[in-house]
């Protein structure tokens, strides 16, 4: 089963505008959010994270928006840039029975930004 | 600062050959991983070493072995590739602790036929 679901495969936004990935997860063990971007023929790189304690975490142009009662989280991107294109992770980390962490990614939603 | 080092590149195998993917972190990190990345299935854990000395599998391990050579180096062997293991692999890392982030290398590109 599926326990981080990003829904939108890909998402086309204009320069300027905000940009909204969306990832909906299924556990609620999980207690701890991440968000990786990834270049093509590059590793994927940490981007933002926060923790289920706290519903906003800012960074600059990205923010991240959890809300556990939905088990949903949205990254919003602002203003939404050409260099933004790539493919956005959503991933979600929990520590279960015996103390092992199962960090789970989503399948990812391709974001194109256009000038 | 080099990070995390992955070769090689590019692999083409035939069925039944078999290879050992390199991964190497210069970061001084407790663990690391494998993972596979296939179209429309995001990141998937193969295997992982929480500490040098120890390994565990993680979600899709079947077909692989590995080996913490040393707290640098973590080795990935196919023993008999299958085209169902044409991917592109990642090498991570990370410091102790949970809320640490992934440090992922540039991946290798495996193809099977």
């Amino acid at each position: 089963d599926q326990q981080v679901k990003q829904n939108s495969p890909s998402l086309s936004v204009q320069e300027g505008r905000i940009s909204i990935l969306n990832c909906d997860y299924t556990n609620s063990m999980f207690d701890y959010f991440l968000w990786y971007k990834k270049y093509p023929a590059e590793g994927p790189t940490f981007l933002i994270s926060i923790s289920s304690i706290k519903d906003k975490n800012e960074d600059g142009r990205f923010t991240v928006f959890l809300n556990k009662s939905a088990k949903h989280l949205s990254l919003h991107i602002v203003p939404s840039q050409p260099g933004d294109s790539a493919v956005y992770f959503c991933a979600a980390s929990a520590i279960f029975q015996g103390g092992s962490e199962k960090l789970v990614f989503g399948k990812g939603t391709k974001l194109t930004v256009n000038p | 600062n080099a990070g995390v080092t992955q070769t090689p590149k590019f692999q083409v195998l035939k069925t039944g050959q078999s290879m050992t993917l390199q991964c190497a972190q210069d970061m001084n990190h407790n663990s690391m991983y494998w993972y596979r990345q296939d179209p429309g299935m995001g990141l998937r854990l193969i295997y992982y070493s929480a500490s040098e000395g120890t390994t565990d599998k993680g979600e899709v391990p079947n077909g692989y072995n590995v080996s913490r050579l040393n707290k640098r180096e973590f080795s990935l062997r196919l023993e008999s590739a299958a085209p169902s293991q044409t991917s592109v692999y990642f090498c991570a890392s990370r410091p102790q602790g949970r809320v640490e982030k992934l440090f992922f290398g540039s991946g290798t590109q495996l193809s099977v036929l």
